[in-house]
């Protein structure tokens, strides 16, 4: 089965600790991106990537960090310095990140919760 | 700024009757704009999508509507079934830009009424 996935689903952790969501796709696509959803926010795009060993910052890069050794994987890293860390966590992909309306296709989502 | 904007936070409608979701945006440069459905705790899965270079694309009980003057767009959903209750996020971008993911609106609260 083709398709992109996160874990865990839910996670939890404390306050001043880094955590890092998990990201896989099989889909053989270019480009990987993280999103953010809060209540009433809609999509917020945190960190994208077009190409192995390359990414960018999105809107609200601040407290995240993410690393693109392998076509298949995007992991981001929720770091202390995230100030309202919990909210849903989205991670999608695309054949090419070159425009030309590529659509985006998304995982299931990771449930972040600080304590 | 935002450049997409889903003005209606929800909408109800009966089922068997026409949804219509609708959708601006600002910036003149956009070209391809698409439409997504979201459950909650969910991810959302695309529906449909429609070029700057047509007025109209249609798929199923799906239909997206693009006004360039206006820089508006419609979703029509026909007949609405109760299944279709969900939150759906419209999004933008544009060709060639080498460098630009999607853009997308805060979303609207679909729910239909059996």
């Amino acid at each position: 089965d083709g398709g992109i996935t996160q874990s865990p689903k839910y996670l939890f952790r404390k306050e001043g600790q880094n955590v890092t969501l998990s990201c896989e796709q099989n889909l053989n696509h270019d480009a990987m991106y993280w999103y953010r959803q809060d209540p009433g926010q809609g999509l917020r795009l945190i960190y994208y990537s077009q190409i192995v060993n390359d990414f960018q910052k999105g809107d609200i890069a601040e407290g995240y960090s993410v690393s693109r050794e392998k076509k298949e994987s995007f992991p981001l890293t929720v770091t202390s310095a995230q100030k309202n860390p919990t909210a849903f966590y989205l991670c999608a992909s695309s054949i090419t990140g070159q425009g030309a309306g590529d659509t985006q296709y998304f995982g299931p989502g990771t449930r972040l919760t600080v304590l | 700024d935002q450049q997409v904007k889903q003005n209606s936070p929800s909408l109800s409608v009966q089922e068997g009757r026409i949804s219509i979701l609708n959708c601006d945006y600002t910036n003149s440069m956009f070209d391809y704009f698409l439409w997504y459905k979201k459950y909650p705790a969910e991810g959302p899965t695309f529906l449909i999508s429609i070029s700057s270079i047509k007025d109209k694309n249609e798929d199923g009980r799906f239909t997206v509507f693009l006004n360039k003057s206006a820089k508006h767009l419609s979703l029509h959903i026909v007949p609405s079934q109760p299944g279709d209750s969900a939150v759906y996020f419209c999004a933008a971008t544009y060709r060639n830009s080498g460098n630009t993911p999607l853009v997308f609106g805060k979303g609207t609260r679909l729910s239909v009424i059996a």
